[in-house]
């Protein structure tokens, strides 16, 4: 198992809502990354980032902003919620110099009602 | 169209019984690698082959790359129940450091 935490696990809310999901690292790793997937389907980037105060958008970012202040943790906040975001979302991490191979968290199923 | 695309989307096989899953990209990359998810869990790495690679063995996987065919292959010998889960290949090309999954092959092994 990867040092990489997601909370929460599930979050059932409704639309409108501001949430944000959480996502920790242990490891040290200097880039993370936002992912969401549907069911059976692909992942799509939401945002990624280099390192502290470093962040950049993916395919997918509209609606949703990230920050990171601290290398270990990348928070991903959803301004006002809506049922299309219902979803699984992944976050990721990596380290410069391993090939970037990717460590992910558990995830967070996110349900928007 | 994404860069990585496995096909067959979905595999049943009994326990024992190999399983191969393949993968294609379409531009030129600096390494692939294979990751497996777990029903609703995050992704977990395999195993990473290198572009200047043509094969490469852990445990009872195997992958292969043939990148005048931008394919690769990921085996899985004498399978087992607990093999069951989404495999997804992720292509890095040359320059970046943000692979791209495709949608993953879905593996049933029955007992």
């Amino acid at each position: 198992e990867a040092d990489i935490y997601q909370t929460p696990r599930y979050l059932v809310i409704g639309t409108g809502k501001k949430i944000t999901l959480e996502c920790s690292q242990t490891m040290g790793h200097d880039k993370m990354y936002w992912y969401q997937q549907d069911p059976g389907m692909e992942l799509h980037l939401i945002h990624y980032s280099y390192g502290v105060n470093s962040t950049e958008k993916g395919d997918l970012s509209s609606e949703s902003t990230v920050s990171r202040i601290r290398t270990e943790h990348f928070p991903l906040t959803l301004e006002s919620a809506r049922p299309s975001h219902t979803s699984q979302y992944l976050c990721a991490s990596s380290r410069t110099g391993s090939m970037d191979t990717q460590y992910f968290g558990p995830g967070t199923r996110l349900t928007v009602l | 169209s994404q860069q990585g695309e496995e096909d067959p989307q979905a595999l049943s096989i009994q326990e024992g019984e190999n399983a191969t899953m393949n993968c294609s990209y379409k531009t030129s990359i600096n390494n692939l690698q294979w990751y497996r998810q777990n029903s609703g869990r995050g992704l977990v790495h395999l195993i990473l082959i290198r572009s200047n690679e043509r094969e490469k063995h852990s445990g009872r996987l195997r992958v292969t790359l043939d990148t005048s065919k931008k394919s690769s292959s990921l085996l899985i010998t004498a399978s087992r129940a607990a093999d069951t889960a989404s495999y997804f290949c992720a292509s890095l090309k040359g320059g970046s450091y943000i692979p791209t999954f495709g949608r993953g092959t879905s593996l049933i092994v029955h007992p």
